[in-house]
């Protein structure tokens, strides 16, 4: 398996547009996590899915930010309008069992809001 | 909710020793380490599952104490690949799945 794939990479965006970040799970995983990383707040979990149900929105932080998992495959993280606070590393991570065994990482997006 | 990590920053020697530390406020179900380096994504190092079991490999450990909600890791004879920020994760008991970080230890290993 080619591991977690978000894309894109890097995103640099103005203020105010939408901006959408993608991810496929490994196949076979039926968590799957979205994160954020700043140097402020270390890495923040934003929302989380169980089988494409989400199941924990509480660290989503305002309601500019939207998630996504349509099928096992695939999710995406929306935010609209983007503000340059918004600006971070977000990572997608997926696992298995639940608590007991390792989350696996994509290599995350660095979003730039200007 | 979120573990707190302890110290924030690390400097050794090559060879020297290494603790992390990562206390919760809530029973755990288990605890992830977490290594990782500048620009990359976290890597697994390992789970321990409640118990009070101790893992390691290499020169790598970590015990994990259920009734104290604590667990540690262990750094041994550190090498310069050992660099980076380690951030320990955690379920709580109760089945909520939720995998949460604390803010992290930058460890530096200097020759």
């Amino acid at each position: 398996d080619a591991g977690v794939i978000q894309s894109p990479r890097h995103e640099v965006t103005e203020m105010g547009q939408e901006v959408t970040l993608r991810c496929k799970p490994i196949s076979g995983h039926d968590y799957l996590f979205w994160y954020r990383q700043t140097m402020m707040r270390g890495l923040e979990l934003l929302i989380y899915f169980n089988n494409n149900v989400p199941i924990d929105d509480s660290g989503m932080p305002e309601d500019r930010f939207s998630a996504k998992m349509p099928n096992a495959s695939f999710s995406t993280l929306k935010i609209q309008p983007s503000e340059p606070r918004d600006s971070a590393v977000y990572f997608c991570a997926s696992s298995t069992r639940q608590g007991a065994t390792e989350a696996f990482f994509g290599q995350g997006t660095r979003l730039t809001v200007v | 909710q979120q573990p707190v990590q302890s110290p924030q920053a690390v400097i050794l020697r090559e060879g020297e020793d290494a603790v992390i530390n990562c206390s919760s406020s809530k029973a755990l179900y288990s605890v992830h380490w977490y290594r990782q380096k500048h620009g990359e994504a976290p890597v697994f190092l390992m789970i321990l599952l409640k118990g009070g079991e101790q893992k390691g490999h290499d020169k790598i450990s970590a015990s994990f104490n259920e009734k104290k909600q604590q667990s540690s890791l262990y750094l041994t004879a550190s090498q310069l690949s050992y660099s980076g920020t380690y951030f320990c994760g955690t379920y709580g008991s109760g089945n909520t799945g939720k995998l949460i970080f604390g803010q992290g230890t930058t460890l530096q290993v200097k020759p």
